[in-house]
């Protein structure tokens, strides 16, 4: 029962550098999304996707690219970290929401920005 | 701007009382969801509710849709340590396929 696998748990990165969180489900969940946890804070909706080959923007894009080859997996890259990106960044998958279905959260990953 | 407002923010209470949160909006959702977060943890389901005027009932937690579907309440009934954790309402609009979250109420029920 793996449902929503996020790698790394912890990174930290320096100013200008680049990284991509990697999220992979094994629910065959169609809709899959990114979130941003500031501390303190509810979630900040990154980029999210309805199927593979299909992604939009959140509340929060900029700064961040995602892509969507296949069913499983979601990754989201950062490029040029900045400060402002220290954050915890949870991977989500659900079926479709429009019927009230659960999202399921990964662990989430721990990034600071230095 | 904050399309889903959720008070109080923070919530400290003495185990055995009773509370009650709030999740409000100026626009109406199609369904909304109530999660809870624990400390270095992803949030998790409570309840679901899609019905103006709905009440959903999970031991101690009731749970209330308004009759306009603009918001919503969670009142916790004699509450215990283990009910502590951030509380985060979701709300699903009609027009959109994503979930969007209100900031959380963050709760510490003393023992």
């Amino acid at each position: 029962n793996a449902g929503v696998t996020q790698t790394p748990k912890f990174r930290i990165l320096k100013i200008g550098q680049s990284m991509t969180l990697q999220c992979t489900q094994d629910m065959n969940h169609n809709y899959m999304y990114w979130y941003r946890q500031d501390p303190g804070m509810g979630l900040k909706l990154i980029y999210y996707s309805v199927g593979a080959g299909i992604t939009d923007k959140g509340e929060v894009p900029n700064g961040y690219n995602v892509s969507r080859s296949t069913t499983e997996d979601f990754p989201l890259r950062l490029e040029l970290a900045a400060p402002s990106q220290t954050s915890v960044y949870f991977c989500a998958s659900s079926r479709p929401v429009d019927r009230g279905n659960t999202i399921y959260f990964g662990e989430g990953s721990w990034l600071t920005v230095v | 701007t904050q399309l889903l407002e959720q008070s109080p923010q923070f919530l400290s209470i003495q185990e055995g009382e009773n509370l009650t949160v709030y999740c409000n909006s100026s626009s109406v959702f199609s369904s909304l969801q109530w999660y809870r977060q624990e400390p270095g943890e992803g949030p998790v389901l409570l309840v679901t509710v899609v019905t103006g005027g709905e009440v959903k009932k999970l031991k101690r937690l009731t749970f209330q849709f308004g009759d306009a579907r603009k918001d919503s309440s969670l009142h916790i009934t004699a509450a215990q340590p283990g009910d502590t954790g951030l509380y985060l309402c979701a709300g699903l609009k009609t027009s959109y396929d994503k979930v969007i979250f209100g900031p959380g109420t963050s709760l510490s029920v003393i023992p």
